[in-house]
């Protein structure tokens, strides 16, 4: 299947900083990409739809002004927690959409564990 | 509300036997299934997917079964592995929108 990255793996940073995280398609063009946050024990909770070329579209609850969304090409992605603080902590997953086939799939990077002390 | 729901939080199986993982959803607009596993620590993994036009969907090990009238799925796992041992994510869209997850239901096959 198709590969998608993100980076760094996991992140520690004290409170007020802010922390970017990259999620790139290695090996397709997607123009639409997904920020998922995990908590422990639970389900992936979808932050918000980055579009490339476009603003991002959040989901109910998620504060677009702390979690900001770059889409600047085809194959990446960007997402800045700012001001981070210790309940941002967390698992952050990324995907993006291929479509080939007339059909979509969504392709996941690995994570991103932040820690916020 | 809780539209994709996996109500099996867990599941053992003996290895070499089935694994039967289900899934329900409520919104009769989703046209795309699919399922994913997921290690801890992880981003989820694709396994196989299913459109509405389909009952049936075979890949190797893994099967899934869509009843549209019964707004269910499931993934068999046949025989299962150790290696199979993980969290499984059913998800649903709708005309090519965002993926809906399920809870998740995490599979151990022992040896």
């Amino acid at each position: 299947g198709a590969v998608v990255s993100q980076h760094p793996s996991r992140v520690i940073c004290k409170s007020g900083t802010s922390v970017k995280i990259e999620c790139r398609s290695l090996d397709f063009q997607a123009t639409t990409m997904f920020w998922y946050r995990q908590f422990p024990k639970q389900s992936l909770m979808l932050m918000a739809t980055s579009n490339e070329g476009s603003k991002a579209t959040y989901e109910q609850g998620v504060e677009k002004d702390k979690f900001l969304i770059n889409h600047a090409s085809l194959t990446l992605s960007t997402l800045t927690v700012t001001s981070a603080h210790p309940e941002d902590s967390s698992f952050y997953i990324c995907s993006a959409r291929e479509q080939a086939g007339g059909r979509e799939t969504q392709y996941f990077g690995p994570g991103t564990r932040l820690l916020v002390l | 509300d809780q539209q994709v729901k996996q109500n099996s939080p867990s599941l053992s199986v003996q290895e070499g036997r089935i694994s039967i993982l289900n899934c329900d959803y409520t919104n009769s607009m989703f046209d795309y299934f699919l399922w994913y596993k997921k290690y801890p620590a992880e981003g989820p993994t694709f396994l196989i997917s299913i459109s509405s036009i389909k009952d049936k969907n075979e890949d190797g090990r893994f099967t899934v079964f869509l009843n549209k009238s019964a707004k269910h799925l499931s993934l068999h796992i046949v025989p299962s592995q150790p290696g199979d041992s993980a969290v499984y994510f059913c998800a649903a869209s709708a005309r090519g929108g965002k993926l809906i997850f399920g809870q998740g239901t995490e599979l151990s096959v022992k040896p």
